[in-house]
């Protein structure tokens, strides 16, 4: 059974702390990204990569930064966290060509106190 | 660039009523559609994917969707919804070619369905 796993499911954090978020992939995909959900905005894209070492912001970089090491293992980092930066946190892979779909993890919960 | 409307954020139904959930793209060049869904607490799963030929394409659960080239529409239906449909429901654009290769999302519509 294919999977995407992420580190935490809840995290709770204080402002101004340094987050990592890890996501782990056991299938093997090129591609991995990171998500924020937020009530009424749907998902939007925080940055994305296609290799390791490879990496492009999404819509909604400020804030955020990535590392990819290795092909299975996606992480987000928070530089600071701020209060604003409440939400669910989701991580997806998939193989590289456009018809294949993305499979995600189960999401973590921050929360920024 | 895409964009992707789901017309209802929220529809609300009862037990065993059909139901049709609304996905509208913004481009006529060739794409790949998708349905996600996600349970509470849980992360997106595919319900299904429209690459090519049949308009008409069944997923899981009993849900289905037709695609309209001509409307840019990939509206998701079922006949008869169980509680257990209660979710949220994504729809997902990627063009074919061209243009960028990240899948554009709707908003999200809401089911709930009532006993």
């Amino acid at each position: 059974d294919v999977k995407v796993t992420q580190s935490s499911r809840y995290l709770v954090k204080r402002t101004g702390e340094k987050v990592f978020l890890e996501c782990v992939q056991d299938m093997d995909h090129e591609n991995m990204f990171w998500y924020r959900q937020d009530p009424g905005l749907g998902l939007r894209l925080i940055y994305f990569s296609y290799d390791v070492k490879m990496k492009e912001k999404g819509d909604i970089p400020e804030g955020y930064s990535v590392s990819r090491e290795k092909k299975e293992r996606f992480s987000l980092i928070l530089e600071s966290a701020s209060t604003n930066q409440t939400s669910m946190y989701l991580c997806a892979s998939s193989l590289v060509a456009r018809s294949n779909e993305q499979f995600f993890g189960p999401g973590t919960r921050l929360t920024v106190l | 660039a895409q964009s992707v409307t789901q017309l209802d954020s929220q529809v609300p139904v009862f037990e065993e009523a059909p139901v049709e959930l609304r996905c509208n793209y913004s481009s006529s060049v060739s794409v790949y559609l998708f349905w996600y869904v996600q349970y509470p607490n849980q992360g997106l799963q595919l319900l299904l994917k429209y690459l090519s030929g049949s308009t008409l394409v069944k997923g899981i659960n009993g849900f289905e969707a037709e695609f309209n080239k001509s409307q840019t529409s990939f509206h998701l239906r079922k006949p008869s919804v169980h509680i257990s449909d209660t979710a949220e429901y994504f729809c997902a654009v990627s063009d074919q070619t061209g243009g960028s290769y990240i899948p554009t999302f709707g908003r999200g519509t809401s089911l709930i369905v009532h006993p």
